[in-house]
This record gives C-alpha cells, sequence and structure tokens, in this order.
C-alpha cells in the first residue's frame, strides 16, 4: 500500500528559531500533499495545499509568511514553521493523494514543542 | 462552511460489546465520506470510505452507513476488542477538491 513518511518525529526548538518538517510519498507520486495541524485532543484542521511546482493554497486563518510550505518534487513536500513561538507547538500531520485513489495516505505526524 | 460533529466525544466499553459512533455534517453537498483510526501520537489509517452515491460500506467487524439527505453517518463496530481502542474521526470530502474535513473525533476505549 501506498507510504507516507515525515520527518523528524519530534522536534524542540526555542522560540524564534525555524524548523522545517519533510513530507515523503515513498512509493507513489503526488501532485498534491496536505498539511494538517491538530492540537491535543482535538481534531485535525487543515492548513494549507501543497501543489508541486506551484503555490500552496493556505486555508483562511493560517498565515503563509509564517507557514512556508514548498512542494519541489512529487514525492515531497516541506513545511517551514518560521520564527516559531510556543503556541505554535503542535502535531504536524501531511497526507497524499496517490494516482487514481480517492483515499489520502497520512503521514505518521511531526511534534513540534517550541519553549 | 462544513461543520462536521461527532458524538460521542469519549466512550469506554467492556471487551465484545457492539458500539456505534455517530458523525454528522451541516452541508449536504459531499463528494464521500471517511472513517479513520488514529492511535495516540500517530497519523491516520483509513478503515472505509463511502462515496456520495452509496448507503453503506462494510469491512470485517466495521460498517459504517451514509444518509447524506439527513447529514449523517455511523461507524457501527461488533464485538469489541482491546485492539479497537483509539480516536475515530470521520471526515467528509470537498467536492471539486481533494480536501478532508475532520469531525471533532470519538476516543474509544475498550477493555478487557
Amino acid at each position: 500500500g501506498a507510504v507516507v513518511s515525515q520527518h523528524p518525529s519530534r522536534v524542540i526548538c526555542k522560540s524564534g528559531t525555524s524548523v522545517k518538517i519533510e513530507c515523503r510519498s515513498l512509493d507513489f507520486q503526488a501532485t498534491t500533499m496536505f498539511w494538517y495541524r491538530q492540537f491535543p485532543k482535538q481534531s485535525l484542521m487543515l492548513m494549507a495545499t501543497s501543489n508541486e511546482g506551484s503555490k500552496a493554497t493556505y486555508e483562511q486563518g493560517v498565515e503563509k509568511d509564517k507557514f512556508l510550505i514548498n512542494h519541489a518534487s512529487l514525492t515531497l513536500s516541506t513545511l517551514t514553521v518560521t520564527s516559531a513561538h510556543p503556541e505554535d507547538s503542535s502535531f504536524y500531520i501531511c497526507s497524499a493523494d496517490p494516482p487514481y485513489q480517492e483515499t489520502q495516505y497520512f503521514g505518521p505526524g511531526t511534534r513540534l514543542l517550541v519553549l | 462552511k462544513q461543520e462536521v460533529t461527532q458524538i460521542p466525544a469519549a466512550l469506554s466499553v467492556p471487551e465484545g460489546e457492539n458500539l456505534v459512533l455517530n458523525c454528522s455534517f451541516t452541508d449536504s453537498a459531499i463528494y464521500n465520506l471517511q472513517w479513520f483510526r488514529q492511535d495516540p501520537g500517530k497519523g491516520l489509517t483509513s478503515l472505509l470510505l463511502i462515496q456520495s452515491s452509496q448507503r453503506e460500506q462494510t469491512s470485517g467487524r466495521l460498517n459504517a452507513s451514509l444518509d447524506k439527505s439527513s447529514g449523517r453517518s455511523t461507524l457501527y463496530i461488533a464485538a469489541s476488542q482491546p485492539g479497537d481502542s483509539a480516536t475515530y474521526l470521520c471526515a467528509v470530502g470537498v467536492y471539486n477538491t481533494d480536501k478532508l474535513i475532520f469531525g471533532t473525533g470519538t476516543r474509544l476505549q475498550v477493555f478487557p
């Protein structure tokens, strides 16, 4: 089956630094990937749609200059949290759509803690 | 704006019970509906996908139904097991996009 990986699985950083999270589709090409964030005991909130070779589409209320998304290849999308603050601490999950399938496959998530 | 709600928010049952988890959505114009399972600190695993034209889907001990006109879906788990303990999320697919709108989740605990 389709596999999506994320790296790192866990990261702790100081306030004000930037953190990059990678999302890879391991055995298929994905022109579209999605980034979600999830606060403790809450559901997933879609942040943005990452499109290969073009700009990401951000959901309302998500700061595009704070959450930089780059989808440079058909198997890799990156999310960079710039100038991270404690309120950015969350669980970030990506997903990807394999071709000709209607379900998204999700990565294992990245837990970000900003001190 | 589509809103997806799940009831109950949490559920604790003894092993062997049959369970019903509920999902409701405010806009019936959905492309599909999916049920996912999430283990603590992990990603999501797709359980069942129901197309908007379908009424139900079954996989093993799981059965999901969809009533688009009333904006409801249920996930039925037969003969629950401790290994079923997880958070269950429903998500509706948005037409003309690949977006998913997730529900609030039901945290299930099945004890021996």
